[in-house]
C-alpha cells in the first residue's frame, strides 16, 4: 500500500531555513509526480508547489519562488522540501501528496501525515 | 494564475438533509476538477476528480458535476461523519494546480 512518511515537527527562528522529508513506499517513487501543500492555522490548504521523481524537474508556485527548494533521493524513495527565509506566517502543516496517476495532470490521492512548521523568535 | 472560488464559505445542514457546495475557476478547467474532504487533524481525502468520478472507496451519496468554470458538489443526505471542510482543487492549469478556500459543513 502506497504511504508517505514525513519528518517530525520542526521550531525555527525567523530567517532560518527548514528542510522536510517524505519518505515513499508501496509504489515506485520516480514513477508519480510528488506535490507540496501546506496549511496554516485554521486556515485553508496552498499549494507550494511539485517535483517529478524521475527527472528531478520542479514546479514552484509563484508566491515561493526563490525561498523554496524541491528535491528528491531516488535511493531511499524520499522526496524533500526546504524553505528559506522562513517568517512567523511561514508556521504551517506541510504536507507531501502524490498524484493518483503515473501523468502530469492528475489529481492527489496520496497524502503525508503532515508536518508542523512553527517559526517563533 | 487560475483563482479558485467556493461558496458559501459555511454551510448549516441537519444530518439527513442534501448539502449542495460551489466551485468556481476564474477560467476555463474543462474536467479537472478535484474535490477533497479534510477533516480536523486529518489530512485531506480525495473525494471526486474529473468533476464528477468518486475516488476509490467513497459513498455514493458524494457526487459531483460541472465543466468549464461552474462546477457543484452535492452531499445527498449529511451523514454524521460528512461534517467537514470540502476543499475544491484545478488541476488544468499546468504546471500550477490551486485549491479553493473551502467550505465548511456544519451541524445545524
Amino acid at each position: 500500500q502506497v504511504q508517505l512518511v514525513q519528518s517530525g515537527a520542526e521550531v525555527k527562528k525567523p530567517g532560518a531555513s527548514v528542510k522536510v522529508s517524505c519518505k515513499a513506499s508501496g509504489y515506485t517513487f520516480t514513477g508519480y509526480y510528488m506535490h507540496w501543500v501546506r496549511q496554516a492555522p485554521g486556515q485553508g490548504l496552498e499549494w507550494m508547489g511539485w517535483i517529478n521523481p524521475n527527472s528531478g524537474g520542479t514546479n514552484y508556485a509563484q508566491k515561493f519562488q526563490g525561498r523554496v527548494t524541491m528535491t528528491r533521493d531516488t535511493s531511499i524513495s524520499t522526496a524533500y522540501m526546504e524553505l528559506s527565509r522562513l517568517r512567523s506566517d511561514d508556521t504551517a502543516v506541510y504536507y507531501c501528496a502524490r498524484v493518483t496517476w503515473a501523468v502530469a495532470i492528475s489529481p492527489i490521492d496520496y497524502w503525508g501525515q503532515g508536518t508542523l512548521v512553527t517559526v517563533s523568535s | 494564475e487560475i483563482v479558485m472560488t467556493q461558496s458559501p464559505a459555511t454551510l448549516s445542514v441537519s444530518p439527513g438533509e442534501r448539502a449542495t457546495l460551489s466551485c468556481r475557476a476564474s477560467q476555463s478547467v474543462s474536467s479537472n476538477l478535484a474535490w477533497y474532504q479534510q477533516k480536523p487533524g486529518q489530512a485531506p481525502r480525495l473525494l471526486i476528480y474529473g468533476a464528477s468520478t468518486r475516488a476509490t472507496g467513497i459513498p455514493a451519496r458524494f457526487s459531483g458535476s460541472g465543466s468549464g468554470t461552474e462546477f457543484t458538489l452535492t452531499i445527498s443526505s449529511l451523514q454524521s461523519e460528512d461534517f467537514a471542510v470540502y476543499y475544491c482543487q484545478q488541476y488544468n492549469n499546468w504546471p500550477a494546480f490551486t485549491f479553493g478556500p473551502g467550505t465548511k459543513v456544519d451541524i445545524k
